[in-house]
């Protein structure tokens, strides 16, 4: 167990409107990545951290910021959420190169 | 850029029967390569994992993974399916020389087991 926590678990949310994602871990480790899942493609990076204010993107990082102003929390906002935003989305934590995921997100944008 | 190919997005085995889930990776250098597996309404779980220390990896729930460098590939195999294995499975490579430890994930095989 990486002691890591997502909130919130569900969201329903209108187009248009923002959504932050909250990922929480308690074990003090460097490296954070924010993922979304969607069917038939597999986990796609949005964007990761590696260390406090330090943060860059991943592969699909368009219409997503992250913030990390604290070791133990790294945070996903979607500024102006639209249907194609519509996924599962999970953090994960890197140790000694092994990354470890959360429970995951389901949001859904209508 | 790495890339990982899956091949056959679901797989359907009889229980007992042998699991074969097949993985390609694309890679210029010595990759560091996973096998994931996520049950439903659930996380990612961590399986095995390669890192050049030897070629046969042997993971959770008897699965393994053999590397082998001329085919770029790393399939999982477990000799005798069990119903609990039923999920999806995801390969992942990382490259050994970024420090960021990025991976790249294959796009999932779901595996049925069929009693």
């Amino acid at each position: 167990d990486a002691g890591i926590t997502q909130s919130p678990r569900h969201k329903v949310t209108e187009t248009g409107t923002p959504v932050t994602l909250r990922c929480h871990q308690t074990e003090n480790h460097r490296y954070m990545y924010w993922y979304r899942q969607d069917p038939g493609h597999g986990l796609r990076l949005i964007h990761y951290s590696y260390g406090v204010k330090d943060t860059d993107k991943g592969e699909v990082s368009d219409g997503y910021s992250v913030s990390r102003s604290k070791t133990e929390d790294f945070l996903l906002t979607l500024e102006s959420a639209t249907s194609s935003q519509t996924s599962v989305y999970f953090c994960a934590i890197s140790l000694d190169g092994e990354q470890y995921f959360g429970p995951g997100t389901r949001l859904t944008v209508t | 850029a790495q890339s990982v190919t899956q091949l056959g997005s679901h797989v359907s085995v009889s229980e007992g029967a042998l699991v074969l889930l097949r993985c390609n990776y694309s890679s210029s250098v010595p990759p560091y390569l996973f096998w994931y597996v996520q049950y439903p309404n659930q996380g990612l779980q961590l399986l095995l994992k390669y890192t050049s220390a030897a070629t046969l990896v042997k993971g959770i729930n008897g699965f393994e993974a053999e590397f082998k460098k001329s085919e770029t590939s790393f399939h999982l195999t477990k000799p005798s399916a069990h119903m609990s294995d039923a999920a999806e499975y995801f390969c992942a490579s990382g490259d050994s020389g970024a420090g960021s430890y990025q991976l790249t994930f294959g796009k999932g095989t779901k595996l049925s087991v069929i009693p």
